[in-house]
C-alpha cells in the first residue's frame, strides 16, 4: 500500500525555538496533505489542509503564523512550529491523499514534539 | 458539521472475549466510514472501511457494518487477543473529493491474558 513517512518521529526542543516536521509520500503524488494534532488521551484534531502549490487552509482556532505549512512539491509537506512553547507539546500526524479519489487517506507515523 | 461519537474507554477485556466498540455519526450526504487503530507509540493504521450503506468492512477478524438507518458503524471482533490492545478511532470522510477525516475521540482497548 501507499506509504507516508514523517520525520522526525521524536523531537525535544527548548522553548522559543522552531521545529520543522516533514511529511513525505514515498510512492505516490499527494496533491493534498492534512495535518492533525493529537492531545494526550484525545482524538485527532485537524489543524490544516495543505494543497501543493498554494497556501494552506487552517482550521478555526489554529494560528497560521505559529504553525507554518509549506507544500512545495507533490511528495513533501512541512509543518514548522515557530517559537515553540510547552503547550505546543503534542503528537503531530500528517496524512496524504493520493491522486485517486478512493476515500482513503494514508497516515504518517506521527511526530512527538516535546517543548521544554 | 460532520461529527463522530464513539464509546468512551478504556475497555478492558480478557483474551478471547467478544468486543464491541460503538460508533455513531452525523453527516450530510453519503460519507465513507473508517476504523483506524493506533498501537502504542505508533501512528494510525487503517483497520477497515465501508463506503456505502450496508457495506461490511472486515480485517484481522474485526468487522463493522455501515448502517445508514441508525447512522452507526460499530466495530466488533469475536475473540480478542492481547495483541489487539490499542486505541481504536472511528472516522468519517464526506462525500466530496477533497475532505479530511473527522475522528471520534478514540477508545482504548486493553486485552489481558
Amino acid at each position: 500500500g501507499a506509504v507516508v513517512s514523517q520525520h522526525p518521529s521524536r523531537v525535544i526542543c527548548k522553548s522559543g525555538t522552531s521545529v520543522k516536521i516533514e511529511c513525505r509520500s514515498l510512492d505516490f503524488q499527494a496533491t493534498t496533505m492534512f495535518w492533525y494534532r493529537q492531545f494526550p488521551k484525545q482524538s485527532l484534531m485537524l489543524m490544516a489542509t495543505s494543497n501543493e502549490g498554494s497556501k494552506a487552509t487552517y482550521e478555526q482556532g489554529v494560528e497560521k503564523d505559529k504553525f507554518l505549512i509549506n507544500h512545495a512539491s507533490l511528495t513533501l509537506s512541512t509543518l514548522t512550529v515557530t517559537s515553540a512553547h510547552p503547550e505546543d507539546s503534542s503528537f503531530y500526524i500528517c496524512s496524504a491523499k493520493s491522486g485517486k479519489n478512493t476515500g482513503e487517506l494514508f497516515f504518517g507515523e506521527g511526530s512527538r514534539l516535546t517543548v521544554l | 458539521g460532520d461529527s463522530v461519537t464513539q464509546m468512551e474507554g478504556p475497555v478492558t477485556l480478557s483474551e478471547e472475549a467478544f468486543l464491541t466498540i460503538n460508533c455513531t455519526y452525523t453527516a450530510t450526504g453519503y460519507p465513507s466510514l473508517f476504523w483506524y487503530v493506533q498501537y502504542p507509540g505508533e501512528g494510525l493504521q487503517l483497520l477497515l472501511k465501508a463506503t456505502k450503506a450496508d457495506d461490511k468492512g472486515s480485517n484481522k477478524g474485526f468487522e463493522a457494518t455501515y448502517r445508514k438507518e441508525t447512522t452507526s458503524f460499530h466495530l466488533e471482533k469475536g475473540s480478542v487477543q492481547v495483541s489487539d490492545s490499542a486505541v481504536y478511532f472511528c472516522a468519517l470522510r464526506g462525500d466530496s473529493g477533497n475532505t479530511p477525516l473527522v475522528f471520534g475521540k478514540g477508545t482504548r482497548l486493553s486485552v489481558i491474558a
